[in-house]
């Protein structure tokens, strides 16, 4: 079983949609939780961060975290064209520079005008 | 804040030479840099964990005689790849951290003919 469970999709959804993104995860010593937003051969963008249960908003996105369940999810609301995009879900035990990601696949997004 | 540049974002080289990518953190200072390697339609794997002034730690399967990494300053790491040969053609992607969490360089797309 992997640590960190993602849909890869892909996900295709009409502008203006809510979309919504999850990850599953097993290991327990996860504390802090990322949201990257790739475009095709670029690198990976920070989108959010959380390390605490319950929701984070940064305009149209909100990250939610449920530690109890180990679950995690992006909502983007309002969807637009630009937004389509590979998302990654990523986690870690701690902030510390040293601290390596755990990567999620990553769900494919298509917004379609 | 927190930009990451890689140089050169794309190379095409022949089998049996070598190749220097560049990673630098732009307005942060960076301890740790790590160094991933992406194929097509997956997820990020990670190749090392970069540390200024140290030796970089490999992950398991990852030869770190074919590919070097040296982290000189706070700003700046790059990876060999050395006598290249076509398998190791793929999106090359690092990622600094000021302490907070990974910020990812654009990529850098490597082509052995």
């Amino acid at each position: 079983q992997k640590e960190v469970e993602q849909d890869p999709g892909p996900l295709s959804v009409p502008e203006g949609a809510i979309v919504s993104l999850n990850c599953t995860y097993s290991n327990s010593a996860f504390q802090y939780f990322m949201w990257y937003r790739q475009y095709s051969r670029k690198g990976p963008e920070l989108l959010m961060y959380t390390y605490s249960s319950g929701n984070k908003e940064d305009g149209r996105f909100t990250a939610q975290v449920d530690k109890s369940s180990k679950y995690i999810s992006l909502f983007i609301r309002d969807s637009q064209p630009s937004d389509s995009a590979t998302y990654l879900c990523a986690m870690s035990a701690s902030l510390q520079g040293a601290q390596k990601l755990v990567f999620g696949q990553g769900t494919r997004l298509t917004i379609n005008p | 804040g927190a930009v990451v540049s890689q140089h050169p974002s794309r190379v095409i080289c022949k089998s049996g030479t070598s190749v220097k990518i560049e990673c630098r953190s732009l307005d942060f200072q960076a301890t740790t840099m790590f160094w991933y390697r992406q194929f097509p339609k997956q997820s990020l794997m990670l190749m090392a964990t970069s540390n200024e002034g140290s030796k970089a730690t490999y992950e398991q399967g990852v030869e770190k005689d074919k590919f070097l990494i040296n982290h000189a300053s706070l700003t700046l790491s790059t990876l060999t790849v050395t006598s290249a040969h076509p398998e190791d053609s793929s999106f090359y992607i690092c990622s600094a951290t000021p302490g907070v969490t990974q910020y990812f360089g654009p990529g850098t797309r490597l082509l052995v003919l």
